[in-house]
């Protein structure tokens, strides 16, 4: 069985381009979650997505950022005119059922330059 | 929201030796997980435990729930298992929210062989 996959593991990008990460949850999950670690700040929640739905965004910038799992193909997670302070390990992690354990992929690691 | 405390902060150790991480959590539990995060930054799902005790090799938890804590123990350490070792919870009533996991600051482990 295949666990969560995200791409790429590794990402840089200069001041002001887009980045956008992907996250492909484990088979027949159709809850996705995305975590951001900055270096000072742990682990914290960003959004979660069930199919072609974002159930809650709170924990994401209002600005420059945005997510979609449509309904064929990866969870995305972009993030527009990428600053320094977006540098980070993102985190993608899926569930069967609401609530459940949530399984989680290796990260992207951002580079902001 | 729920907090999440790990003690202790750091820990280092020769390898084969044992040790017990401890995760207290300020409120009661619908999901308890633990994670390794290795040298690479991958985030590697150890055990799914909002009560009672498991066993993986030479890993194991448990939770008391009632108490409102978490113990993860590592017998025979390996230089393999360095790495930061996360504690992460959901509340059972989060304003209906209830699938944000709330990661502590985790347990710096370092195995020297």
């Amino acid at each position: 069985n295949a666990g969560v996959m995200q791409n790429p593991r590794h990402l840089v990008r200069r001041r002001g381009q887009e980045a956008r990460l992907r996250c492909s949850p484990v088979k027949g999950h159709s809850h996705v979650y995305w975590y951001r670690q900055l270096p000072e700040e742990g682990l914290k929640f960003m959004v979660y997505l069930q199919k072609e739905n974002i159930i809650d965004e709170s924990g994401m910038p209002k600005e420059r950022f945005s997510a979609e799992f449509p309904k064929e193909g990866p969870s995305i997670l972009r993030i527009q005119q990428v600053v320094r302070g977006d540098s980070a390990a993102y985190f993608c992690a899926s569930s069967p059922f609401w609530g459940n354990e949530q399984f989680f992929g290796p990260g992207t690691r951002l580079t902001v330059l | 929201g729920i907090q999440v405390e790990q003690s202790p902060p750091d820990l280092i150790l020769q390898e084969g030796a044992n040790s017990t991480l401890r995760c207290n959590f300020s409120d009661s539990v619908n999901n308890l997980q633990w994670f390794h995060q290795n040298p690479w930054g991958q985030l590697i799902n150890l055990f799914y435990i909002p009560s009672g005790t498991k066993q993986n090799g030479r890993l194991s938890a448990t939770t008391v729930a009632t108490e409102r804590y978490s113990l993860l123990y590592i017998s025979s350490s390996q230089t393999t298992d360095s790495g930061v070792y996360f504690c992460a919870a959901i509340p059972p009533d989060s304003g209906g929210s209830n699938y944000k996991l709330t990661f502590g600051k985790g347990t710096l482990l370092t195995v020297n062989p």
